[in-house]
């Protein structure tokens, strides 16, 4: 059965220090993973996608993520956190070919970031 | 373009009500899945429309159900509310389904009291 886990509910970081958000998947057929972020109150918004191709992606505000098939990972980055990044991080699975509308859900975790 | 609405944004209901959630894609995407929302369970898939048709659909029970209309607007049920039932419930909707993108809306936050 294909799951996501997130290691850490909870990360806190310094402003202008590295993030981190580490996320592992099981899947018995490639997958496409996502990376997904959640502000109080509101809906989800795309960081990043890896699909096919090249496994480090780069995403919205600063984020990447690389793919690495042997490790069974997926971790999030930022070189430099900003105060506007304290927010719940998601780590998302779809199946190979499969519909993104039915995605795989890590637990989450959440940012925050201190001043 | 307008994004994904879903109406209400917040409700509360009774044990034993039902009650129906709205979801109105972005025009022109013809997938709509619906995504309960809570503290201990996380993010977990209720099921996905495409084109009026219930393609795929999660490991919820029959209480939980919807529809699409023909204009990919779309609607989930929950019959004989349970207080397990209070979640944010989210919407998202994506041209295909196989893209590789859905966007969310912001939710529909149920309380059942």
């Amino acid at each position: 059965a294909q799951s996501v886990t997130q290691l850490g509910s909870h990360v806190s970081v310094s402003e202008g220090a590295l993030v981190l958000l580490r996320c592992n998947y099981s899947s018995s057929v490639p997958p496409y993973l996502f990376w997904y972020v959640q502000y109080p109150n509101q809906g989800l918004q795309l960081l990043l996608k890896y699909t096919t191709g090249a496994t480090l992606v780069k995403g919205i505000n600063g984020f990447e993520a690389e793919f690495k098939k042997s490790e069974t990972s997926f971790h999030l980055t930022k070189p430099s956190a900003h105060m506007s990044d304290a927010a719940e991080y998601f780590c998302a699975l779809a199946l190979y070919g499969g519909s993104q509308g039915n995605l795989i859900f890590g637990k989450g975790t959440k940012l925050s970031v201190k001043p | 373009k307008a994004g994904v609405t879903q109406t209400p944004r917040y409700l509360i209901k009774t044990r034993g009500q039902q009650v129906t959630l709205s979801c109105s894609p972005i025009s022109g995407h013809r997938s709509v899945s619906w995504y309960q929302q809570t503290p201990g369970q996380g993010l977990q898939f209720l099921f996905e429309y495409f084109s009026e048709t219930q393609r795929n659909k999660g490991n919820f029970p029959g209480r939980f159900s919807g529809r699409q209309f023909s204009n990919s607007r779309s609607e989930m049920n929950v019959s004989t509310l349970e207080l397990g039932d209070s979640a944010l419930y989210l919407c998202a909707s994506s041209r295909t389904g196989m893209d590789t993108e859905a966007f969310f809306g912001q939710g529909t936050r149920l309380t059942v009291v």
